[in-house]
């Protein structure tokens, strides 16, 4: 069973802040990392998948980064708005044809 | 395009009764997938499929079938239902590359009594 962590379990922080997650994966047999959002009561949305090792992506006010010999991923928000409080899921893929997802990091952004 | 659609979209059963999900894709996507979502336990894959015909058993897969017989339809089958199983079903599927990215349909939300 593969191990994919996330942390904080559960983050509180202020419209204009600043923050960011980890995602931990095991760091053999990788070949992507998937983040994805996941608003209550709505099915997760894409976010980023990232397949090299120093690869980073970003979308509007958030970006992601990827170390796959330490296997860890960040995740950033600048800037938090209310609209982005969500639960941020990573998913780890190996040679496998299937995800392992983390159990996500709950952020609310308050005004 | 519809994407992922699921249905029923909410079901009660009592313990012992069956009951078949079905996820329809009209993306044309190889690979589908049916997760289980529990509080605290994150997505848990059940059975997924890469392709029509195929079928494989994934981490929870005890207490459930899964059938692909049309490239666009999964269906989940609980042959008898226990309290245990009450959750959200949530189906995804993907093109056929591990790369890329898995689209969720809206989930199914079933309560065993």
């Amino acid at each position: 069973i593969l191990n994919v962590e996330q942390s904080p379990q559960s983050l509180h922080v202020q419209e204009g802040d600043s923050t960011n997650f980890t995602c931990s994966f095991p760091s053999s047999n990788f070949y992507a990392l998937h983040w994805y959002r996941w608003e209550t009561a709505k099915s997760p949305e894409a976010l980023f998948v990232m397949t090299l090792n120093g690869d980073e992506k970003k979308k509007g006010r958030i970006s992601a980064t990827l170390n796959t010999k330490e296997g860890y991923s960040y995740l950033y928000i600048k800037g938090s708005q209310p609209e982005d409080s969500a639960t941020y899921l990573c998913a780890f893929a190996g040679t496998a044809s299937k995800l392992t997802f983390g159990t996500g990091t709950r952020l609310q952004v308050t005004l | 395009n519809a994407g992922v659609t699921q249905t029923p979209k909410f079901r009660v059963l009592k313990t012992g009764q069956s009951m078949t999900l079905l996820c329809a894709q009209d993306m044309n996507h190889e690979y589908m997938y049916w997760y289980r979502q529990d509080p605290g336990m994150g997505l848990r894959l059940i059975h997924y499929s890469v392709g029509e015909g195929t079928t494989a058993k994934g981490e929870v897969p005890d207490g459930y079938n899964v059938s692909r017989l049309k490239k666009q339809n999964f269906l989940l089958g609980l042959e008898s239902a226990a309290p245990s199983q009450t959750s959200v079903y949530f189906c995804a599927s993907r093109w056929d590359r591990d790369s890329e990215t898995q689209y969720f349909g809206p989930g199914t939300r079933l309560l065993v009594l």
